[in-house]
């Protein structure tokens, strides 16, 4: 019955290596967020797709990229990730992104780096 | 920039009480919305509670409901008859006319049994 599905639920990766995290939607909404969460802090938005329209935020760092193949799917990949880059990472769905409507969100996903 | 604060950063409560969480914000938006979501243990983001800033009448879901002073730009959760499963994270959330969910930093409410 999960709508939006994130794997893994967990993901250690090493200081500087590639990794890509996965969101796969059954709702079939065309708005698919990545929100980041730091220990003890509120979720950050870092980008979102309406459809294939690609939206960055501004102060969101270049070493973050996302892609969304089709509408069910969404990746977020961290091309060399550091430290500070340790977080829970939610993907979050809306239907038409307005805020009549409810956000879907995930279970997350814990990126350690090592 | 909208901005959204919560001066609580930790909150208690004993099970069958009731507790307040507080929240404010700050917008020159007229029209926009407002949201509690909890998130528990699981990091499951859950919306609790959500009102519209152009009805006055506050919202009100079961246990949970709130207090919407617009003009004080106020938006607190009251849950009533609180529950052990209550304990969680909660965040307050605004949404403006850029439909970005815009958090404040939440409380983290703990229900004593």
């Amino acid at each position: 019955d999960a709508m939006v599905i994130q794997n893994p639920r967990y993901q250690v990766t090493q200081f500087g290596k590639p990794v890509t995290l996965s969101c796969s939607q059954t709702l079939n909404h065309n708005v698919m967020y990545w929100y980041q969460q730091k220990s003890s802090q509120a979720p950050k938005l870092l980008f979102h797709y309406y459809d294939k329209d690609f939206n960055n935020e501004a102060d969101t760092p270049d070493n973050f990229q996302s892609r969304r193949p089709n509408t069910s799917f969404c990746f977020l990949d961290i091309r060399s990730p550091g430290l500070g880059d340790a977080a829970m990472y939610l993907c979050a769905t809306s239907r038409q992104g307005t805020a009549e409507e409810k956000l879907f969100f995930g279970s997350g996903t814990q990126l350690s780096v090592l | 920039a909208q901005t959204v604060t919560q001066s609580q950063p930790e909150m208690s409560v004993q099970e069958a009480e009731t507790v307040t969480l507080s929240c404010t914000y700050d917008t020159s938006e007229n029209n926009y919305y407002l949201f509690w979501y909890k998130q528990p243990p699981s990091r499951q983001m859950i919306l609790v509670i959500r009102q519209e800033a152009y009805k006055q009448q506050n919202a009100t879901e079961n246990r949970f409901s709130v207090n919407f002073q617009k003009a004080a730009k106020s938006f607190s959760l009251k849950i009533s008859d609180s529950q052990l499963g209550d304990t969680a994270m909660y965040f307050c959330a605004f949404m403006g006319a850029t439909n970005k969910l815009i958090f404040g930093t939440g409380t983290l409410l703990a229900v004593q049994p």
